[in-house]
């Protein structure tokens, strides 16, 4: 299994800032990802955290407007740019640990843009 | 591009109902498919995961079974228990890459 921790947990954000989330796992792992889930709708996912190298995009979903690092294989950061009401959402972390093929999350990170 | 389909939307039972949440797909080109709970404000839980090739799993209470040709799965919780109160989401994901497709959930509620 893998036990992720995403920071922050919640926030609320103003219109036209940026927020960076970070998502840390306890173990390497293989891959790691990002997802989106809107209110009342189920998740989205925005990219793929390519370690050492830059990010593999979901169509609708740019890296000017989410910027992702992955420095290690055990941790990522998304930002979430130029905050808009539209970016309310609850953002989570997703890991494939190297052995086994569940796929876990992380508590996820509440932003509310006023 | 594969979509998946949860039915219902939203269930309410009684305590101690046996019950049975159902995921279609559109795509039977799966590697495997997964089942989390979701509780309010919160991140994902995985419950069970069924490889393509297998027919069922089960954990406790839940059972979970796979039909790939048809594209179904359903999730059977047994004597249901209010704190079995959350979304529970199905997740395919393919055979090529890892990226998870998810249906929009049933929404459950059960009543003491």
């Amino acid at each position: 299994s893998a036990v992720i921790s995403q920071k922050p947990s919640r926030d609320i954000c103003q219109r036209g800032t940026s927020l960076t989330i970070q998502c840390q796992v306890d173990s390497q792992v293989t891959m790691m990802f990002w997802y989106r889930q809107q209110p009342g709708q189920s998740l989205t996912l925005i990219a793929t955290a390519n370690q050492g190298s830059e990010a593999t995009y979901e169509s609708g979903f740019v890296i000017d407007k989410f910027p992702i690092s992955r420095p290690n294989l055990t941790f990522s950061t998304l930002t979430v740019s130029n905050m808009s009401p539209e970016d309310s959402s609850i953002y989570l972390c997703s890991v494939a640990p190297r052995l086994g093929n569940t796929i876990y999350f992380g508590e996820g990170s509440w932003l509310t843009v006023v | 591009k594969q979509e998946v389909t949860q039915i219902p939307a939203a269930l309410s039972v009684p305590e101690g109902e046996n019950l049975v949440l159902n995921c279609s797909f559109t795509d039977s080109a799966i590697y495997n498919l997964q089942w989390f709970r979701q509780d309010p404000g919160k991140g994902l839980t995985s419950l069970l995961l069924i490889q393509s090739s297998q027919r069922e799993q089960t954990s406790g209470r839940l059972n979970a079974s796979l039909d790939k040709s048809s594209g179904r799965s359903t999730l059977y919780i047994a004597a249901s228990q209010p704190g079995d109160s959350a979304t529970y989401l199905c997740a395919v994901r393919p055979n090529s890459g890892y990226a998870l497709n998810f249906g929009k959930g049933t929404s459950l509620l059960v009543t003491p």
